[in-house]
């Protein structure tokens, strides 16, 4: 049973242009929730979705930022006109349901650096 | 709203001395607690968890960690420190009614020197 697979594993961008990051949950999985960690930070919490839906954005910014979960297909974490200040690890977790205290799985991450 | 701190940046600790990695939590209700692991440029490996019952929790690599409701604490311990250890330690909470949306704790870096 492969573990949650993000890719690409580095990405490099300039500024203004777009980013997609993409993160295949574990199988079995139908919840996937996105985390930024800037660098010697923690993890900050962007945005949970479930198959088709966002469940919650709360962490996620205002502008340029957006995420998705089809129905087919990985997940989708889309920033668009990037800025240096977007460079960071970009994480992937998944988990099985809703139900509290289920642990979350994560990817290996993606690391985008915007020069 | 929820918030994990972990009040030391770095840890030293000899190898095969006892460690402890500190955490204390806010949150409304009763909490959901965890500890992950990351190893440079690598994701977060699930340590342990706490969700009821004892609050001696055991989990991988030898660590356990003791859930403190009344000094809203969970901290990581092992007896005896291993070189390999040394790593990023993330504490993190979630509520029954979140999902499992985490909120992390900023991280401390246990160094074990031989």
């Amino acid at each position: 049973n492969a573990g949650v697979m993000q890719n690409p594993r580095h990405l490099v961008r300039r500024r203004g242009q777009e980013a997609r990051l993409r993160c295949s949950p574990m199988k079995g999985h139908s919840h996937v929730y996105w985390y930024r960690q800037l660098p010697e930070e923690g993890l900050k919490f962007m945005v949970y979705l479930q198959k088709e839906n966002i469940i919650d954005e709360s962490g996620m910014p205002k502008e340029r930022f957006s995420a998705e979960f089809p129905k087919e297909g990985p997940s989708i974490l889309r920033i668009q006109q990037v800025v240096r200040g977007d460079s960071a690890a970009y994480f992937c977790a998944s988990s099985p349901g809703t139900t509290g205290g289920t642990e979350a799985f994560f990817g290996q991450g993606t690391r985008l650096t915007v020069v | 709203a929820q918030s994990v701190a972990q009040p030391e940046d770095q840890v030293n600790v000899a190898e095969g001395n006892p460690l402890t990695v500190k955490c204390t939590y806010s949150v409304s209700g009763n909490p959901y607690l965890f500890w992950y692991v990351q190893y440079p440029n690598r994701g977060l490996q699930f340590l342990l968890k706490y969700i009821t019952g004892d609050n001696l929790v055991k989990g991988s690599y030898g660590f356990e960690a003791e859930f403190n409701k009344s000094q809203t604490s969970f901290h990581l311990k092992k007896p005896s420190a291993l070189v390999s250890d040394s790593a990023l330690y993330f504490c993190a909470v979630s509520q029954f009614n979140a999902g499992n949306m985490l909120t992390f704790g900023g991280g401390t870096r246990l160094m074990v020197k031989p």
